[in-house]
């Protein structure tokens, strides 16, 4: 079964810090992953994601993400924080394989940026 | 114009009471899901149709039914509502129903409290 894990409930950085979000995966086959950001009382917005065409992947609003075969991650990362990314961030994994499209969540890092 | 909209946003029931969750997407997609997130902020997927056709269903009570009218719409029906059922359930569609590298677009959920 194919799954992610979250490194990290809460994070919290300073505008304009280094934003660094952790999501390793655990597949049997060639996994394609996503992150998703949910915006307080919103419903989930793709970010960015993998499907094995380049291994760093830029996303909306600067974020990026690099997928390392070798640390099974695939880590969200920005430059420079702002306080409109504070939100949940959602790391999810799918199957390449038969049997639908199943997203599977990781359980969610909340981001908080102070000033 | 809204890609994936649910309706009610907001539903507040008592136990034992019979409630349905509409959703509509108008993206042309074949397929669409639904997901529940717990409070907890866990989301896991419950179900998933591709044309009308149920393709994921994945060990949830048969208290909770599905219904596919058309491709364009999925609707969630609830029987004998629980206290457990209390979470914020989403719509998602998708272009296609199997590969895993489609992204999957979310309608604003419908937060489902039971008293």
């Amino acid at each position: 079964a194919q799954s992610v894990t979250q490194l990290g409930s809460h994070v919290s950085v300073s505008e304009g810090a280094l934003v660094l979000l952790r999501c390793n995966y655990s597949s049997s086959v060639p996994p394609y992953l996503f992150w998703y950001v949910q915006y307080p009382n919103q419903g989930l917005q793709l970010l960015l994601k993998y499907t094995s065409a380049a291994t760093l992947v830029k996303g909306i609003n600067g974020f990026e993400a690099e997928f390392k075969k070798s640390e099974t991650s695939f880590h969200l990362t920005k430059p420079s924080a702002h306080m409109s990314d504070a939100a949940e961030y959602f790391c999810a994994v799918s199957g390449a394989t038969g049997g639908g499209n199943k997203l599977t969540f990781g359980t969610g890092t909340q981001l908080k940026v102070e000033l | 114009d809204t890609a994936v909209s649910q309706t009610p946003k907001y539903l507040v029931t008592q136990m034992g009471n019979d409630k349905s969750i509409k959703c509509e997407q108008n993206l042309g997609h074949d397929t669409m899901y639904w997901y529940k997130q717990d409070s907890k902020k866990f989301l896991k997927i419950m179900f998933s149709y591709n044309n009308k056709e149920l393709i994921i269903n994945e060990t949830v009570p048969n208290r909770f039914s599905p219904k596919s009218p058309d491709k364009a719409h999925l609707n969630l029906h609830i029987n004998s509502l629980e206290l457990g059922d209390s979470a914020v359930y989403f719509c998602a569609s998708s272009q296609v129903a199997s590969g895993g590298a489609d992204t999957q677009y979310f309608g604003p959920g419908t937060r489902l409290t039971v008293l």
